[in-house]
């Protein structure tokens, strides 16, 4: 157990619809990273926050993608208008402390149609 | 430009014996490296980490060698069990960036 929970696990949904995907870390961490994985390629960085803060979005995140962290604890990342090619598996991880050590969740499945 | 890569893509061992897993980088200001395990259908796995103070780290049957010179690092499995069949990703960092860069993933089968 990496103290990650996501859900949902799988969703399957028509290109043009919105989806949000939620991360519970086990606990207030105060970093939590979201990246995408594509099939047989390592996963890519996303966006992190700092507590409630957004620090960092990769050019990746177009402006149809849209994350929160409104109280420091859980997250949220929404897709507005999906396309096919934003199918993916969409990972969330806790940073433990300060070391940079990342712990992921066993993933969001997005399956546009 | 920045880049972590892997050089074989699928690595095949029979059960009992040792594995290693190549890893090139290309950012010479890279200083983390952390080794993961991914399962099918499930998340990334922390398996070990290596700081670029250290030439060598080891864990629970698996040892990191980090070599600077040539910017490669190695993953080396200890008598691979079946459980160990997976895609390994590298991953690298450097201080001051928070996002991990990842390669593109070895797979490891374990014939019995």
């Amino acid at each position: 157990d990496t103290g990650v929970s996501q859900n949902p696990r799988h969703k399957i949904t028509k290109r043009g619809q919105n989806v949000t995907f939620r991360c519970d870390p086990i606990s207030e961490h105060n970093r939590l990273y979201w990246y995408r994985q594509t099939l047989g390629q390592g996963p890519e960085f996303l966006t992190y926050f700092q507590n409630e803060a957004q620090l960092e979005k990769s050019r990746l995140l177009s402006d149809r993608f849209s994350a929160e962290r409104p109280k420091g604890s859980f997250s949220t990342l929404e897709i507005q208008r999906t396309e096919q090619g934003d199918s993916a598996m969409y990972l969330c991880a806790r940073e433990e402390g300060n070391t940079g050590e990342l712990f992921f969740g066993e993933g969001s499945r997005l399956t546009v149609l | 430009g920045e880049s972590v890569g892997l050089h074989l893509p699928t690595l095949s061992v029979q059960e009992g014996d040792n594995s290693i897993i190549n890893c090139a980088y290309s950012n010479s200001a890279s200083d983390y490296f952390i080794w993961y395990k991914q399962e099918s259908g499930k998340g990334p796995q922390f398996i070990i980490d290596i700081r670029s103070n250290m030439d060598k780290r080891q864990g629970q049957r698996v040892t990191v060698l980090l070599n600077k010179t040539v910017k490669h690092l190695s993953l080396q499995i200890a008598a691979t069990q079946p459980g160990d069949s997976a895609v390994y990703f590298c991953a690298e960092n450097y201080t001051g960036r928070r996002a991990l860069t990842f390669g593109s993933g070895t797979r490891l089968q374990v014939q019995p």
